[in-house]
């Protein structure tokens, strides 16, 4: 099972929206509702940040929301703060009964 | 408090085999489907294993399929991971996670404990 894809890196200015795309399959992200986000601080364990597409647990900021369109599942922030910055994986559950993660992209607030 | 610890993590030669386990606490454990999953230094994350809240399923990544097996004890709010025929890009750090809604996605993770697979 490959890696979800994501791009490498992403940034933007406090303030900015951005959006991390992830690329899967129609055996992956584009034929289940179960894709999930995650933030993960240096040395720290991830945090959830979007389940099933695009909801979100209580405590988690409403700057973050979670989309999907065919096999690309997208994270956005809106209003980006210096805590945003961070690396983010997307998820999601598999065809063969698995789970597979995202590439991960590292976020930098300029 | 609800928290999941792990240990059982260390340096180990290649081939060899190691236990991991993860105390749970805080929360009705047996309610819970349970993940591995692991991260290589400076890399990602990689989903490992699953185990069904009463143990009856069992799910694998194709990387560890017939060497690592996962298992719980519910008596004991404890988790498992057998690490056998262990190879140097099994080198990472393991953390136990928990499933809420059995959606595949984790709400709480352990710290994690490091395997280092050298000779």
């Amino acid at each position: 099972q490959s890696a979800l894809t994501q791009p490498a890196s992403v940034s933007g200015s406090p303030g900015q929206s951005i959006t991390i795309p992830c690329t899967g399959t129609r055996s992956d992200v584009g034929g289940y509702n179960y894709v999930s986000w995650y933030q993960q601080h240096p040395g720290k364990a991830p945090k959830f940040m979007i389940y099933d597409v695009t909801r979100r647990p209580s405590g988690v900021s409403d700057r973050f929301s979670g989309s999907k369109s065919g096999n690309t599942a997208s994270l956005t922030i809106s209003g980006l703060q210096a805590e945003d910055e961070a690396d983010y994986y997307c998820s999601s559950y598999t065809s063969s009964n698995t789970l597979v993660f995202g590439t991960g992209t590292k976020v930098t607030v300029l | 408090q609800v928290q999941l610890v792990e240990s059982g993590g260390g340096v180990v030669q290649p081939g060899r085999s190691l236990r991991l386990s993860c105390a749970v606490s805080g929360f009705t454990f047996s309610n819970y489907h349970m993940h591995w999953v692991r991260q290589a230094p400076g890399k990602g994350l990689e989903w490992v294993a699953l185990i069904y809240s009463d143990g009856s399923d069992k799910y694998y990544a194709d990387s560890v399929k017939g060497r690592f097996t996962i298992s719980r004890d519910n008596s004991k709010n404890t988790l498992y991971l057998q690490l056998n025929s262990l190879r140097a890009e099994d080198t990472a750090v393991y953390s136990c996670a928990r499933d809420p809604h059995s959606h595949w996605y984790f709400d709480l993770w352990g710290r994690g404990t490091l395997v280092t697979v050298s000779s």
